[in-house]
């Protein structure tokens, strides 16, 4: 069965400072992997995904993330961080092969906090 | 385009009474999938519908189940309702069935159960 664990339910970075917020997952077979974000009172907004090929995967708002298959994790990190930057983030997994929605498994979630 | 639309968007019920959530997905798209977010769960996937038909489901007991129409519209209900159905549901749609293919979230539904 698959999984994600998410790494500090709550991390606070300085405005401008590194963000990195950490998910380890567990597959049975190469993975789908996913950054969603959550504001307040809103729904989930896909940040990146990972599928096959590059494992330096480039999302929105500046976000990356890396794939490392010896690791099993898929870390999410920006540069310098943004006060709107401040939200919930999950990483997510699914062992789909594309032919079938398997659902998403996700991580508990991190609460990204920002420092003015 | 529009976006994934819910409704309602809060709603208040009383324990053993049975509620229909409703979800309109994105112009053309033909799947959607369901989740309940809860503090102590966190996001956990309930079913996913492509062309009228049920894809796949999570590990949900029978009085949560849904159904989606000729025009991709989609409900999900649960009947006699337990406190611990208190969450937020939400729904996503996608152009077709598969993980391929990028998931768009609705705000959601927030559901109390008194």
């Amino acid at each position: 069965a698959q999984s994600v664990t998410q790494l500090g339910s709550h991390v606070s970075v300085s405005e401008g400072a590194l963000v990195l917020l950490r998910c380890n997952y567990s597959s049975s077979v190469p993975p789908y992997l996913f950054w969603y974000v959550q504001y307040p009172n809103q729904g989930l907004q896909l940040l990146l995904k990972y599928t096959t090929g590059a494992t330096l995967v480039k999302g929105i708002n500046g976000f990356e993330a890396e794939f490392k298959k010896s690791e099993t994790s898929f870390h999410l990190t920006k540069p310098s961080a943004h006060m709107s930057d401040a939200a919930e983030y999950f990483c997510a997994v699914t062992e789909g092969s594309g032919g079938g929605a398997d659902g998403l498994t996700f991580g508990k979630g991190t609460h990204l906090i920002i420092q003015p | 385009k529009a976006g994934v639309t819910q409704t309602p968007r809060y709603l208040i019920k009383t324990r053993g009474q049975q509620v229909t959530l409703s979800c309109s997905p994105i112009s053309g798209h033909r799947s959607v999938s369901w989740y309940q977010q809860t503090p102590g769960q966190g996001l956990q996937f309930l079913f996913e519908y492509f062309s009228e038909t049920q894809r796949n489901k999570g590990n949900f007991p029978g009085r949560f189940s849904g159904r989606q129409f000729s025009n991709s519209r989609s409900e999900m209900n649960v009947s006699t309702l337990e406190l611990g159905d208190s969450a937020l549901y939400l729904c996503a749609s996608s152009l077709f069935s598969g993980l391929s293919y990028e998931q768009y979230f609705g705000p959601g539904t927030r559901l109390t159960v008194t």
